[in-house]
């Protein structure tokens, strides 16, 4: 089946500084890529919408300068979360859509997550 | 607004018994509904999905309902197995899903 990648799986910062990470489809091309976030207890947030080519959207009350979303390639989208702060700890999953076939929810694979840890 | 809402943090079973997670909607415009099931740590897997022209989808031990008038799913379990315990994420959705906050399943030997 389709495999989705992330990296790195866990990362620790200090605060300000600066982490990236990646979102890979490994055996597929994925036109479109989610971003999401998770808060303990709470469900997944979606946070942006990646299209490869053009600019990401970004949902509601998400910061586009402090997270920035960049889809260079149908196989690659990053998170960069800039100037990290400690409520920035959080586990970030991306999810990526085939590319060539409908925006359905049921051709979307996740990738494992990435633990974010800002000291 | 919570569009998607599954009221049931955790949820405990005996292991053979029958698991049933449930979840409501709010936003009658919603096509879609998927459950997916995530251990710690890791991303979530998709399990099961139906769409809104079905009232029931079954794939192995696991059944989904849709009761539209109702706004209102639910995932079947049977038997459930210890493999099972993990969180459920209930989605829904047009064009991008909604997730709920997960109940977590516990299956007891």
């Amino acid at each position: 089946g389709a495999v989705v990648s992330q990296h790195p799986s866990r990362v620790i910062c200090k605060s300000g500084t600066s982490v990236k990470i990646e979102c890979r489809s490994l055996d597929f091309q994925a036109t479109t890529m989610f971003w999401y976030r998770q808060f303990p207890k709470k469900s997944l947030m979606l946070m942006a919408t990646s299209n490869e080519g053009s600019k990401a959207t970004y949902e509601q009350g998400v910061e586009k300068d402090k997270f920035l979303i960049n889809h260079a390639s149908l196989t690659l989208s990053t998170l960069t979360v800039t100037s990290a702060h400690p409520e920035d700890s959080s586990f970030y999953i991306c999810s990526a859509y085939l590319a060539g076939g409908p925006v359905r929810t049921d051709t979307q694979y996740f990738g494992p997550g990435t633990r974010l840890t800002v000291l | 607004d919570q569009q998607v809402k599954q009221n049931s943090p955790s949820l405990s079973v005996q292991e053979g018994r029958i698991s049933i997670l449930n979840c409501d909607y709010t936003n009658s415009m919603f096509d879609y509904f998927l459950w997916y099931k995530k251990y710690p740590a890791e991303g979530p897997t998709f399990l099961i999905s139906i769409s809104s022209i079905k009232d029931k989808n079954e794939d192995g031990r696991f059944t989904v309902f849709l009761n539209k008038s109702a706004k209102h799913l639910s995932l079947h379990i049977v038997p459930s197995q210890p493999g099972d315990s993990a969180v459920y994420f209930c989605a829904a959705g047009r064009d991008k899903i909604i997730f709920g906050k997960g109940t977590r399943l516990h299956i007891l030997p």
